[in-house]
C-alpha cells in the first residue's frame, strides 16, 4: 500500500486543465520533505516533471506546475494534449520511516 | 549527456538469484547516490533502497531486506542490485535511479530491467 494518496485515475479534454492531488501526512509532506512528480509514458522509464515542489527541469514545457500546502501537493497541467496521456506519480520522503515514499500513481486519459 | 544503462531482461527460476547492473555516464559517479525502484506489472513505484558512491555504504528499505543487496564497482561506474532465493511475487521491472540530493529528485532513470521469476 502506498504511503502518499493519490487518485487511481483523472481526465480532461484537449486543451483542458486538470490536477492531480498527492495527500500525505505530518511525516512526509508535512514535515517539509520535499515533493517531486514523475511522468511515466506507456512502456518506458520513469521521467522527473516537477522536483523540489515547483521546478521544472530543463526541457518541461511550463504547462506543467506543481504546488504544495500543508500535507498534500497537487500536479497541475494546462493546455491539456494527447501526448500527455500517460501515469504521473508523486514522491516525498517519509522522515519517521527513513524513507523515500511513492503516491499509488494517477492514470491521465486526454479525452 | 548523463545516462544509465541497465543490464538486459532476465528469466530466473524460483530460488535462483540474479544480478541487475546499472552503468552511469556522463557525470560524476560519486557526485550522486544510486537508487532502486520497483515496479510490478501494472503496479505503482517502490523504493527498494540506495547506495552512496562516495562510501559504498548501502540503505535497504523495510521491505527489501535480506535478499536484497545493493553494491558498486566505481572503478566501472556501475552499481549493481543482487536478489537471491527469487520468488514468482519478485516478477518486475527493476529501475536504477540518480539522486544528486535534495532538492533535486530522481532527475536520470536507467531504461528498466525486466525479471521474470517462473518454473
Amino acid at each position: 500500500q502506498s504511503v502518499l494518496t493519490q487518485p487511481p485515475s483523472v481526465s480532461g479534454a484537449p486543451g483542458q486543465r486538470v490536477t492531480i492531488s498527492c495527500s500525505g501526512t505530518s511525516s512526509d509532506i508535512g514535515a517539509g520533505h520535499d515533493v517531486h512528480w514523475y511522468q511515466q509514458l506507456p512502456g518506458t522509464a520513469p521521467k522527473l516533471l516537477i522536483n523540489g515542489h515547483t521546478n521544472r527541469p530543463s526541457g518541461v514545457p511550463d504547462r506543467f506546475s506543481g504546488s504544495t500546502s500543508g500535507t498534500s501537493a497537487s500536479l497541475a497541467i494546462t493546455g491539456l494534449q494527447a501526448e500527455d496521456e500517460a501515469d504521473y506519480f508523486c514522491q516525498s520522503y517519509d522522515g519517521s520511516l527513513g524513507e523515500v515514499i511513492f503516491g499509488g500513481g494517477t492514470k491521465l486519459t486526454v479525452l | 549527456q548523463v545516462q544509465l544503462v541497465q543490464s538486459g531482461s532476465e528469466w530466473k527460476k524460483p530460488g535462483a538469484s540474479v544480478k541487475v547492473s546499472c552503468k552511469a555516464s556522463g557525470y560524476t559517479f560519486t557526485g550522486a547516490s544510486i537508487n532502486w525502484v520497483r515496479q510490478a506489472p501494472g503496479q505503482g513505484l517502490e523504493w527498494m533502497g540506495w547506495i552512496n558512491t562516495k562510501t559504498g555504504n548501502p540503505g535497504n528499505a523495510r521491505g527489501f531486506t535480506g535478499r536484497f543487496v545493493f553494491s558498486l564497482d566505481t572503478s566501472v561506474r556501475t552499481a549493481y542490485l543482487q536478489i537471491s532465493s527469487l520468488k514468482a511475487e519478485d516478477s518486475a521491472i527493476y529501475y536504477c535511479t540518480r539522486d544528486r540530493g535534495s532538492p533535486a529528485g530522481f532527475d536520470s532513470w536507467g531504461q528498466g530491467t525486466l525479471v521474470t521469476v517462473s518454473s
